[in-house]
């Protein structure tokens, strides 16, 4: 069953702590992104990586940080630097060959529900 | 000049209506406009998607109308079902790019 797997689906941390959200894909994706949602303000981009051992900021960075060690992983940690980070955080997947428009496809995992206690 | 605007932010129909939801977009670069569809609790799903090169395109009872000129997609759902309750987001891309910038989404709510 080829997909994207987060964990946990819930995650509830107490302020001043660092948590890391993972994120796994068998997709054979070279390309995986981490996004932040909050109600009413859509998707905003956190981080994306398009090979292994290299990322890029994304809109909101700040607060964040992420390491891409293998192809397949892709976790997120969330700061104690990061305000207010009780939100809905969602990891996603491309691949980066293929004929036009599939390479554009980002498949997206379940979700990590992070709350701020 | 990444913005894309999506409206309206929510929308309620009855069973058998056609809701619509509108998007806009200034990058004159971007090349690759889909729609994504996520229930609560859930990852979005890749609904449909249109290239600039046709003015229109269906799936089964979805169906992206694209203006090049006014830089403007919409989605409209066919004979909607409680099913399609979801919060839809639209989306654009670069042809080769390697980010999406995402509409604000809109909440739908179909009522039997």
């Amino acid at each position: 069953d080829g997909g994207i797997t987060q964990s946990p689906k819930y995650l509830f941390r107490k302020e001043g702590q660092n948590v890391t959200l993972s994120c796994e894909q068998n997709l054979n994706h070279d390309a995986m992104y981490w996004y932040r949602q909050d109600p009413g303000q859509g998707l905003r981009l956190i981080y994306y990586s398009q090979i292994v051992n290299d990322f890029q900021k994304g809109d909101i960075a700040e607060g964040y940080s992420v390491s891409r060690e293998k192809k397949e992983s892709f976790p997120l940690t969330v700061t104690s630097a990061q305000k207010n980070p009780t939100a809905f955080y969602l990891c996603a997947s491309r691949r980066t060959s293929g004929t036009l428009g599939s390479y554009n496809e980002q498949f997206f995992g379940p979700g990590t529900r992070l709350t701020v206690l | 000049q990444q913005q894309v605007k999506q409206s309206p932010q929510s929308l309620i129909v009855q069973k058998g209506g056609i809701p619509i939801i509108n998007c806009a977009y200034e990058n004159t670069a971007f090349d690759y406009f889909p729609w994504y569809q996520q229930f609560p609790g859930k990852g979005p799903a890749l609904l449909i998607a249109i290239r600039p090169d046709v003015s229109e395109k269906k799936e089964g009872r979805f169906t992206i109308s694209f203006n090049k000129s006014a830089k403007q997609f919409s989605l409209h759902i066919m004979d909607s079902q409680p099913g399609d309750s979801a919060t839809y987001f639209c989306a654009a891309s670069t042809r080769y790019g390697n980010k999406l910038v995402f509409g604000a989404g809109t909440i739908l709510r179909v009522k039997s």
